[in-house]
């Protein structure tokens, strides 16, 4: 059982370049989230998603965009990468219920 | 505004009880907390969560406030391995509210 699972595991982009960071799960989850987690602080949520074929914006979601076509996958994309941009990405599942939320072991991105 | 409030680091002896504090003045009564670590910026590791009674599991113990301002997570015997960092989470409907978190480190 692989839970959640985010590729790429790093990745370095230049200024202004596009990129997908994929998240899938295999728990049949109706709840998918995008953080961000900066050098110091806690995890910040950019999108996320209550079903197949929703997305809602978190606390930060400007410069990124998302999408939830099936329900065990859901992406996060950076249109045009800016430095800001630089951390660290984790991606979560929920299934309700009062459950626990589940974890990727994160993307690291630079933007250089 | 934050949700929840936690000091931003403590130490504990290894083998003693580690008693990490958090603040959740605002906190609504159908709101649960939940705690979990980050070690070495891997993952968050889910530790355990609760409502209004205390709870305990296999990990560690909750112990929430009669009036739920606040609670306390309890590792009984701290380990070298426990070094992490702690969030306090309030989870309103189907978000998760992280803090700041607090930084535990176990001395040997």
């Amino acid at each position: 059982n692989a839970g959640v699972t985010q590729t790429p595991k790093f990745r370095v982009l230049k200024t202004g370049q596009s990129m997908t960071l994929l998240c899938a799960q295999d728990m049949n989850h109706e709840y998918m989230y995008w953080y961000r987690q900066d050098p110091g602080m806690g995890l910040r949520l950019i999108h996320y998603s209550v079903g197949e074929g929703t997305t809602a914006k978190g606390e930060v979601p400007d410069g990124y965009n998302v999408s939830r076509l099936k329900k065990q996958n859901f992406l996060l994309g950076l249109e045009s990468a800016a430095p800001s941009q630089t951390s660290v990405y984790f991606c979560a599942s929920y299934g309700g219920y009062n459950q626990p939320q589940h974890f990727g072991d994160g993307t690291r991105l630079s933007i250089l | 505004d934050a949700k929840t409030t936690q000091p931003p680091s403590m130490d504990c002896a290894e083998g003693r009880a580690a008693n990490l504090p958090c603040n959740h003045s605002t906190i609504s009564g159908n709101e649960y907390v939940y705690w979990y670590r980050q070690i070495h910026s891997q993952g968050p590791q889910y530790i355990i969560h609760g409502l209004k009674n205390n709870e305990t599991n296999e990990m560690a113990s909750l112990i929430i406030t009669e009036d739920r301002k606040s609670s306390t997570l309890i590792l009984p015997h701290a380990t070298l391995r426990d070094t992490a960092v702690y969030y306090c989470i309030v989870r309103v409907g189907n978000q998760f509210y992280f803090g700041t978190g607090t930084s535990l480190t176990v001395i040997p």
